[in-house]
């Protein structure tokens, strides 16, 4: 599976979007870009994932570029309840999913 | 929302005994993982399982560790003798393919393993 890039870490003020981005520039036609994160340390739990279109569901939204090579998680209106460590993972069906550091969102009242 | 679910939450055991941790993953889901996670460190993947055999592992899942579906609901991790090193959070997953498509997995909220 193709590797990700994520920031360490990133600040957000209660109540605004955080925009968490992630390079993946190494992804291949079949594989998808799938979003998780882990509040403190609970299981990981899953956000949102994509192919090609951008995808929204109730918690996020996930932008990918034309050319796959990144994408972007979007928290709306991020709350307290938003910190926690989110993973980007690339993955084609069926393969096991590699976590990564991924990026510690802190948000900030 | 159907849920994975781990017991116990917390285990405290001695070096040298065996542990047995155990999960009931989602009712009608086909696939079952274990992870691990040492404390600070990355969520490492330990075993997959399908169709009552063990279709991956990792270089961690050496011959102390054994997993088996003992019944149609429970999916169990056994640790043989059990060693410092083996003081993680452990993570039972479990999905279920749709439509030739795989959706990811739906993680239980862990074991915490403590080895004294």
């Amino acid at each position: 599976d193709a590797k990700t890039t994520q920031p360490t870490s990133m600040d957000c003020a209660e109540g605004r979007a955080a925009n968490l981005p992630c390079n993946h520039s190494t992804i291949s036609g079949n594989e998808y870009v799938y979003w998780y994160r882990q509040i403190h340390s609970q299981g990981p739990q899953y956000i949102i994932h994509g192919l090609k279109n951008n995808e929204t569901n109730e918690m996020a939204s996930l932008i990918i570029t034309e050319d796959r090579k990144s994408s972007t998680l979007i928290l709306p209106h991020a709350t307290l309840r938003d910190t926690a460590v989110y993973y980007c993972i690339v993955r084609s069906n069926f393969n096991k999913f590699y976590f990564g550091s991924g990026t510690k969102l802190n948000v900030k009242p | 929302e159907p849920e994975v679910t781990q017991t116990p939450s917390h285990q405290v055991t001695q070096m040298g005994q065996e542990v047995i941790l155990r999960c009931v993953p989602i009712s009608n889901h086909l696939y079952f993982y274990w992870y691990r996670q040492i404390l600070g460190q990355k969520v490492e993947f330990l075993v997959s399982f399908y169709n009552n055999e063990i279709s991956e592992k990792s270089e961690i899942f050496d011959d102390q560790f054994s997993v088996e579906r003992p019944d149609g609901s429970n999916f169990t991790l056994k640790i043989r003798s059990t060693k410092l090193e083996d003081s993680a959070m452990y993570f039972c997953a479990s999905s279920q393919p749709r439509g030739g498509a795989d959706y990811g997995y739906t993680f239980g909220s862990g074991t915490r393993l403590t080895v004294v």
